[in-house]
């Protein structure tokens, strides 16, 4: 299986911040990745697909980079509904989810 | 709109099955893979398996022995079967849909049901 990590696990941050989060892959999985907002006790919600592709409705604010194994999430300026947790997830081969990144207040 | 809703008993007893079923509607069935996953604080997100409207079925290695999922397109449900189940698969359990194609990412999701493993 293809394993993904995420950096940093958490981080603190405040309104207005740019927010960067890391999602690598354990070998090349091209573009076929995808991020998920998952706020507490809801499902995950998809921002950004095939690494770089904005969902319908998502905010401008949030965008997607990279291929092979590094990826990056970005939020360019963070709003006070975006404090969440943020998963990314391939699908390459065999379904694998990242461990998830959580954003909460500074 | 589209909406998945998870239904079925919330506490199941070590050793026996697991059953979910996932109520479809707003969506076609023939246009996505119909898939469970589930979330524990341990161990994350961790995807359970899909069926199409075909009828063909792909499951995560790590469930494949236990693991069944089957589709009611009369009624627009999809069901999950877990059995010989263990306090390990007490997490909340979502049904949820993906784009057949591209990176097939999960476009939509039930609210999750937490079902716990426990005598």
């Amino acid at each position: 299986d293809i394993r993904l990590t995420q950096s940093p696990s958490s981080l603190s941050a405040s309104v207005g911040d740019r927010v960067t989060i890391t999602c690598r892959a354990s070998d090349n999985i091209g573009n076929f990745l995808n991020w998920y907002q998952q706020k507490p006790g809801k499902a995950p919600n998809l921002l950004i697909s095939s690494a770089s592709d904005l969902q319908s409705g998502v905010p401008s604010r949030f965008g997607g980079s990279g291929s092979g194994t590094e990826f990056t999430l970005t939020i360019t300026s963070l709003q006070p509904e975006d404090f969440a947790t943020y998963y990314c997830q391939q699908s390459y081969t065999t379904l694998t989810f990242g461990p998830g990144t959580k954003v909460d207040l500074k | 709109q589209v909406q998945l809703q998870e239904s079925g008993p919330r506490l199941v007893k070590p050793s026996e099955t697991l059953s979910l079923t996932c109520t479809v509607s707003g969506a076609s069935i023939t246009s996505y893979y119909w898939s469970w996953v589930r979330q524990t604080p341990g161990k994350g997100l961790e995807w359970i398996g899909y069926i199409y409207y075909s009828g063909a079925t792909n499951y995560s290695p790590s469930l494949k022995s236990r693991v069944t999922i089957s589709l009611d397109t009369s009624k627009s449900q999809f069901s999950l079967r877990l059995n010989s189940v263990t306090a390990a698969d007490t997490a909340v359990y979502y049904c949820a849909a993906r784009i057949v194609g591209a990176t097939s990412p999960f476009v939509y999701w039930g609210h999750g049901t937490l079902v716990t493993v426990s005598s």
